[in-house]
Formats: C-alpha cells, structure tokens, sequence
C-alpha cells in the first residue's frame, strides 16, 4: 500500500483564523514533507521532517507552523494567512531520512484559499 | 546549480500516437531520477523512477524512460497513448543530501 491521506480535501479561510492540515501514511516511512503548488508550477518544498524532527524548513513564513506527532502523522497549523498563501498543499512520505536519494509518495492535497 | 528543464510546456498528441516527453538535468552529484504525473486537482503519482543499471526503465500505465548520461537526460516514452493519459507531467531529480529539484512540468493534451 502506497497510500498517503490528507484531510480535508478543501477548505477555506480567512485570514484571521487557524486552521490546520493533515496527512497521514501507514508505509513505515521515515521521512515526511510539506510542498506548496501553485497553478501550472512545480511542488515547492516547504519543510521535512526526518524521523519526527524537522530536518529542513525551507524559510517558510512563521504563519506555518508543521508539527510531527509521530512518525505516522504530519499536521500543518495555519495562523493569519494571506490572500497569496491560497495554493494545493501536499504532502509526501519517503522510506529513506535522505529527501533526495528515494522515491517520494505524494498525497490527493488540500485545496487551501485565503479570502 | 542543480536544475531541471522540461522543453516542452504543452504537448498535443493524438489517441493512439507515440509518446516522448524530454527531460535534461544539470547536477553535480550521480543523480536520481523521477517520473511524476498529476492530474488537475491531484497529487502526484509516481510513473517511474532510475537510480542504476539498466539505463531503460519500465513504469506504470505503459510508460518507460531512458537514462543518457552523455546527454543528462531522462525523457519518456509511451508507445500508445490514451486519453486518459491528459496530464501534467514532471520530472525530477535528487541525490544524496539534496532534496528533489522539479522540473517546470509538461502538460498532455490527447485528441480523440
């Protein structure tokens, strides 16, 4: 089973709330990311997490927040978004520590808008 | 810098028609390499991937690739494509200690 979940599927919010993202992956994998797509572009790569401790965070804004309750889990906390933030976020699981030296598997996203 | 270039933003086939979609890298390490495809509103699915060996190599849903490192590319192939097959398409490349680079996408249109 490759799967990787992420709830929920849609959401909308302003830019004074809190919401938070979820994903989950029962693969046994180690290591687990964040990326941000905006239309016709490419992933983004936003954080990793290696072995529940955040490995890279690639200068995210502070209104982010990831956190890795475990090695199954990866929540995305979100605080005072912006307009520009509305994006399909996704999140990957990968078997090795090493982002870049194995296969990523990405879940459906979450089609996040700011108003 | 590690980069990755797909020359083609959008590529229009017709059903049945032969497949190749071009990838070239510059990286400075041996590199991994990685077939994405995502339909609209998707996440990502993994066609194929190349680590070593065989320079061919088979994916899913028909689609194969072939490594030419005298050329750092990476393109694909599918000899018969179907409608379904309407997609973006990325490749992507990594190494030890480096996360993956994406390249900008190929977007599939397929005629009836």
């Amino acid at each position: 089973d490759t799967e990787v979940t992420q709830t929920p599927k849609h959401l909308v919010m302003g830019m004074t709330n809190k919401k938070s993202l979820k994903c989950e992956q029962h693969m046994g994998h180690r290591a687990m990311y964040w990326y941000k797509q905006k239309a016709k572009k490419p992933p983004e790569l936003m954080f990793v997490y290696s072995y529940e401790k955040l490995s890279i965070n690639e200068s995210v804004p502070s209104r982010f927040s990831p956190e890795c309750p475990n090695s199954s889990l990866l929540n995305l906390h979100l605080h005072a978004l912006q307009p520009e933030d509305s994006a399909l976020y996704l999140c990957a699981s990968s078997l090795s520590r090493d982002p870049g030296s194995y296969e990523q598997y990405f879940g459906p996203g979450t089609r996040l808008t700011v108003t | 810098a590690q980069s990755v270039t797909q020359p083609d933003i959008h590529i229009t086939v017709s059903e049945g028609a032969s497949l190749e979609l071009r990838c070239n890298y510059s990286y400075g390490a041996t590199p991994y390499l990685f077939w994405y495809v995502q339909s609209p509103g998707q996440g990502l699915q993994l066609l194929l991937k190349y680590f070593s060996g065989d320079t061919l190599v088979q994916g899913i849903k028909g689609f194969e690739a072939e490594f030419k490192r005298s050329q750092s590319s990476f393109n694909l192939r599918k000899p018969s494509v179907h409608w379904s097959d309407a997609a973006e398409y990325f490749c992507a490349v990594g190494s030890y200690g480096q996360n993956f680079v994406f390249g900008p996408g190929t977007r599939l249109s397929v005629l009836p």
